[in-house]
């Protein structure tokens, strides 16, 4: 049974740092995973998705990484905002079931 | 022109009724879903359909009961409401079953039971 693991589940930085989310899975038989993001009473967003076979993907300021046999993927966002405050939630996904680890909870201070 | 829209945003209804909650998208996808968030913020799935077929059923009490009309509408019916199953629930659709597309999600039904 896939656990996900996001460390940390609270991060505040102040505006304009790099900063790095981490996740960890135990299943590693996976075929891609998503990075969303979910703003307070919001659905969610997706920002990056890697598959199985790619080591990263890029987005503006964000880059996401995967380690598949390793069981375990980072996003780091650049130069960070204060826009860039919300929950971001690392979803690995076999067999068409993506299963969520609890998120982090990012808030980036003006 | 949202993608995947859910209706309705609130739902307050008391233990014991039946409710339900619709859902469509409009991004010509084949397989859809249904996630709960529950009061800890924890999301997760319940149900998949592809091209109107049920794909993935995690446990979920048989009150509720998804119907899939056709590919672009996946409706969630709950029997004999619980105060359990207070939570968000979420609608998302992707392009199809091991499409590597992103899935797309709706802002949430947020039902709540007295």
């Amino acid at each position: 049974k896939q656990e996900v693991t996001q460390i940390p589940a609270a991060l505040s930085v102040p505006e304009g740092e790099n900063l790095v989310l981490n996740c960890s899975f135990t299943d590693s038989a996976i075929y891609n995973l998503q990075w969303f993001r979910q703003d307070p009473g919001k659905g969610l967003t997706s920002l990056l998705l890697i598959q199985s076979s790619q080591r990263e993907q890029t987005s503006g300021r964000l880059n996401a990484s995967l380690d598949k046999s390793s069981g375990r993927s980072t996003l780091y966002i650049a130069a960070s905002q204060p826009g860039d405050s919300a929950t971001y939630l690392c979803a690995p996904n076999r067999d068409d079931k993506i299963i969520f680890g609890k998120g982090t909870r990012l808030h980036i201070l003006p | 022109d949202t993608a995947v829209s859910q209706t309705p945003k609130y739902l307050v209804t008391q233990m014991g009724n039946d409710k339900s909650i619709k859902c469509e998208q409009n991004l010509g996808h084949d397989t859809m879903y249904w996630y709960k968030q529950d009061s800890k913020k924890f999301l997760k799935i319940m149900f998949s359909y592809n091209n109107k077929e049920l794909i993935i059923n995690e446990t979920v009490p048989n009150r509720f009961s998804p119907k899939s009309p056709d590919k672009a509408h996946l409706n969630l019916h709950i029997n004999s409401l619980e105060l359990g199953d207070s939570a968000v629930y979420f609608c998302a659709s992707s392009l199809g079953r091991y499409s590597n597309q992103p899935q797309h999600f709706g802002d949430g039904t947020r039902l709540s039971i007295l």
